[in-house]
């Protein structure tokens, strides 16, 4: 039972390139998050997802693209990478929106 | 729109003594607050949350409305509560139900 599990642990861009980022969890979830975590800034809600189908904005969504793939998966985009997205990006998931997040162990993204 | 404060962005302790990691918030409905953890090498993980009303690892927090904090307290800190501690408040209704807005995070450091 591996929990929320992300691809890959590490990724160098260089500006305009583009990528996604893997996130899976196998605890039967409904719910699914995308969050960023910047030094001073806390962790902040990009996208997610309450159920499969559906996917709506966080606080954070410009430059990103997500896809529910099915229910186990969530996938993150950026189509043209920017230095401003050099972060730590985190996948969770949640029984329901109203349930506590498991958090995946992290993707670092530098973008030059 | 809601806000997390965490006014201190390192705190430093010597094992043995009291610590207090500071959450002040502002919501204007009735907020559901939560402490996650995240140790050196680790996920990020809840702690505790206000409506359990329970002590996890010897850590409580009290939800103040009056003065809207949720500090997080210890009487006696180990070394092995060393880590990043985040506040994060849940709306319970609205355009962002569900969704987690945390703060900016506190690293706490207990010195042996």
């Amino acid at each position: 039972n591996a929990g929320v599990t992300q691809t890959p642990k590490f990724q160098v861009l260089k500006t305009g390139q583009s990528m996604t980022l893997q996130c899976a969890q196998d605890m039967n979830h409904n719910s699914m998050y995308w969050y960023r975590q910047d030094p001073g800034m806390g962790l902040r809600l990009i996208y997610y997802s309450a159920s499969e189908g559906t996917t709506d904005k966080g606080e954070v969504p410009n430059g990103y693209n997500v896809s529910r793939l099915n229910k186990r998966e969530f996938s993150l985009r950026l189509e043209s990478a920017a230095p401003s997205q050099t972060s730590v990006y985190f996948c969770a998931s949640s029984a329901g929106l109203r349930d506590t997040q498991y958090f995946g162990p992290g993707t670092r993204l530098t973008v030059l | 729109a809601q806000r997390v404060t965490q006014p201190e962005k390192l705190l430093s302790v010597f094992k043995g003594a009291p610590v207090e990691l500071k959450c002040n918030y502002s919501y204007s409905g009735s907020p559901e607050l939560f402490w996650y953890v995240q140790y050196s090498r680790q996920r990020l993980q809840l702690l505790l949350r206000h409506i359990s009303r329970e002590s996890i690892k010897g850590f409580t927090a009290d939800l103040n409305k009056g003065e809207t904090s949720f500090h997080l307290k210890k009487p006696f800190a180990q070394e092995e509560d060393s880590a990043m501690y985040y506040c994060a408040l849940r709306q319970a209704g609205g355009t962002s139900y569900g969704k987690l807005t945390f703060g900016q995070g506190t690293i706490l450091t207990v010195h042996p």
